[in-house]
């Protein structure tokens, strides 16, 4: 079984389009993430969500809204795509979002190309 | 503010050589320090992190690391590298004293991509 899930594993549109990317983990952790990796794999954390609520926002633009509707899963929409947005984005899960020192439970990616 | 550097984008190493792969941090407090290891079309995996304690760690896959406070160091080691070692590998820095909030993040270095031939 996969631990932390997303789908879709590829994603290509069009400038402007909306699009969701889906994350679901089976750990019984109460807190996830989603980190941008760049095209030079720089990693940025975006968001962070524990036990469904919203512990860290960086500076994303408003396009990108994290949806959690529960603590297995944490959904990206993203509005209005432009060609910056391409990248591949992970999410990642650890036990307790007040533990400093848990680790973190990636899953395998979502190449966004947008076109 | 914390930060992660690793100053090699790429580690080349024959096959039974012992590897190092470096990092060093800045962060004002005692740091928690994290190695992660990406594969190719994967998501990362955690090998081994320092929180207290012996500066000597070791974790996944053969893998060890020493903290070096003085120099603010984390590198990552292994005695005898495999072809199957070759990845990228990331370390990460966060400061407990902040955590919970927004400065807490864990912060990823740029990545060095290790490469091991036969």
């Amino acid at each position: 079984d996969t631990a932390v899930s997303q789908t879709p594993k590829y994603l290509v549109t069009q400038m402007g389009n909306d699009k969701s990317i889906k994350c679901e983990q089976n750990l019984g952790h109460d807190t996830m993430y989603w980190y941008k990796q760049d095209s030079k794999k720089f990693l940025k954390i975006m968001f962070s969500y524990n036990n469904k609520e919203l512990i860290i926002n960086e500076t994303v633009p408003n396009r990108f809204s994290p949806k959690s509707p529960d603590k297995a899963h944490l959904n990206l929409h993203i509005n209005s795509l432009e060609l910056g947005d391409s990248a591949v984005y992970f999410c990642a899960s650890s036990q307790s979002g007040y533990r400093a020192n848990e680790k973190l439970f990636f899953g395998s990616g979502t190449q966004l190309s947008v076109l | 503010a914390q930060s992660v550097a690793q100053p090699e984008d790429q580690v080349n190493v024959a096959e039974g050589n012992p590897l190092t792969v470096k990092c060093t941090y800045s962060v004002s407090g005692n740091p928690y320090l994290f190695w992660y290891v990406q594969y190719p079309n994967r998501g990362l995996q955690f090998l081994l992190k320092y929180i207290t304690g012996d500066n000597l760690v070791k974790g996944s896959y053969g893998f060890e690391a020493e903290f070096n406070k003085s120099q603010t160091s984390f590198h990552l080691k292994k005695p005898s590298a495999l072809v199957s070692d070759s990845a990228l590998y990331f370390c990460a820095v966060r400061d407990p004293r902040n955590y919970g909030g927004s400065q807490g993040n864990l912060i990823f270095g740029k990545g060095t991509k290790l490469s091991v031939k036969p």
